[in-house]
């Protein structure tokens, strides 16, 4: 089974700290893909991070990292010297597969609260 | 980098009304676009796929004839909730992608309808 699990619905973090937000996934593909999205309360749904199955480095961005580790089926997203700005939901992500019919999969979210 | 256009970002109406969604990507040609229902502190839903050109494909539990879905081009495609009610209030989210999997899903600001 596809299956994206994020097992924080909610997380307060002192501001400049780093968090990490969990994130495991399962699938039978040997090629996918995985992403992290950030949705403030405005609503839109930004683009983060992604990481390939087949890259052998995490990926970065900036403050955000992906902590990729395939035996696991972890994907874990760090966000260093967190701001205030960083507060929202974020949801982890998938599409198995590489074909043009493979339809994104998303977990339930972990909501993000940054403390002045 | 990419970006997705959906207009309008905020729709109130009366009951009874029918309601176009528009999604375009602006700058890369979008095989596939999707549109997804997201209700207060939830993941998002898929309800529709869409590929340029051809029918969309429901998921199940969507109503096709009540969620009419058109993907005229590569950089258009619109979602219209016809006769709405008030149970069709929601936040309705488009997503766009080009034809490799290993490309960010990219979403547009969403529509926040409510129907009265």
């Amino acid at each position: 089974a596809q299956k994206i699990t994020q097992t924080q619905p909610g997380m307060f973090v002192q501001e400049k700290e780093a968090v990490t937000l969990d994130c495991t996934y399962d699938t039978s593909d040997q090629s996918y893909g995985l992403f992290w999205y950030k949705q403030p309360s405005s609503g839109e749904m930004i683009f983060l991070i992604y990481q390939g199955s087949y890259d052998e480095q995490n990926a970065t961005e900036g403050r955000y990292s992906l902590n990729f580790q395939k035996a696991r089926k972890s994907a874990n997203l760090v966000i260093s010297a967190s701001q205030l700005g960083d507060s929202a939901m974020y949801f982890c992500a998938m599409i198995p597969g590489y074909s043009s019919a493979s339809k994104i999969i998303f977990g339930s979210g972990t909501r993000l609260s940054i403390r002045p | 980098g990419a970006v997705v256009s959906q207009h309008p970002s905020w729709v109130i109406c009366k009951s009874g009304t029918s309601v176009k969604i528009e999604c375009r990507s602006l700058d890369f040609q979008a095989t596939t676009m999707f549109w997804y229902r997201q209700f207060p502190k939830q993941s998002l839903m898929l309800m529709a796929t869409s590929n340029e050109g051809s029918k969309a494909t429901y998921e199940q539990g969507v109503e096709k004839d009540k969620f009419l879905i058109n993907h005229a081009s590569l950089t258009l495609s619109t979602l219209t909730v016809t006769s709405a009610h008030p149970e069709d209030s929601s936040f309705y989210i488009c997503s766009a992608r080009g034809p490799a999997n290993n490309q960010p899903q990219h979403f547009g600001d969403g529509t926040r309808l409510s129907i009265l």
